[in-house]
């Protein structure tokens, strides 16, 4: 049972324009989510968290937004850069289990 | 400050081999928890380590083990390896033990098992 889904597996994006990546979570019970992006040969790098008593979180071009009613979250880049092309992964955490990750999103920025 | 370090990064095993992985902790970090990236399944958690006590497990079988160390360095062992255990293995550290916290992960170790 995949309790956090990252439906797109890849986007293409222009540069200069907006990216919005998708997460959805099935477990109500989930409190605390995290963006991290990933380079090859690199590990995962965090990028932006929020939690539930939250609907938004803004780190200069970054901005996450959390829908509670629906289970939802998104990551929007603005503008979107070449150097942003990575594999994005969402993970989500009840506050005391360990980070339960999606399958990850490419993003390729388009010059 | 100094990163988490994994090593090494790079083997490769045959079928029925044994493994040792290592991973060095930020200092000061106490918690270690380690990851299993596969094409195609994201980040799949093996288990977590936190002053030396194995607190969370996650979905592997048993041939997957792990410990930690007093200076909270890590290593997780894989034995009898299969094809499908041909993997990137990360490793990642945090001051507390898991949750609400943020990860720092390593480089990783890929291993691939002819």
């Amino acid at each position: 049972d995949q309790q956090v889904k990252q439906n797109s597996p890849s986007l293409s994006v222009q540069e200069g324009r907006i990216s919005i990546l998708n997460c959805d979570y099935t477990n109500s019970m989930f409190d605390y989510f995290l963006w991290y992006k990933k380079y090859p040969a690199e590990g995962p790098t965090f990028l932006i968290s929020i939690s539930s008593i939250k609907d938004k979180n803004e780190d200069g071009r970054f901005t996450v937004f959390l829908n509670k009613s629906a289970k939802h979250l998104s990551l929007h880049i603005v503008p979107s850069q070449p150097g942003d092309s990575a594999v994005y992964f969402c993970a989500a955490s009840d506050g005391n289990t360990p980070l339960v990750f999606g399958k990850g999103t490419r993003l390729s920025v388009i010059a | 400050k100094a990163g988490v370090t994994q090593t090494p990064r790079y083997l490769i095993k045959t079928r029925g081999q044994q493994v040792t992985l290592s991973c060095s902790p930020i200092s000061g970090h106490r918690s270690v928890s380690w990851y299993q990236q596969t094409p195609g399944q994201g980040l799949q958690f093996l288990f977590e380590y936190f002053s030396e006590t194995q607190r969370n497990k996650g979905n592997f079988p048993g041939r997957f083990s792990g410990r930690q160390f007093s200076n909270s360095r890590s290593e997780m062992n894989v034995s009898t390896l299969e094809l499908g255990d041909s993997a990137l293995y990360l490793c990642a550290s945090s001051s507390q033990a898991s949750g609400a916290n943020v990860l720092t992960f390593g480089a990783g170790s890929r291993l691939t098992v002819l």
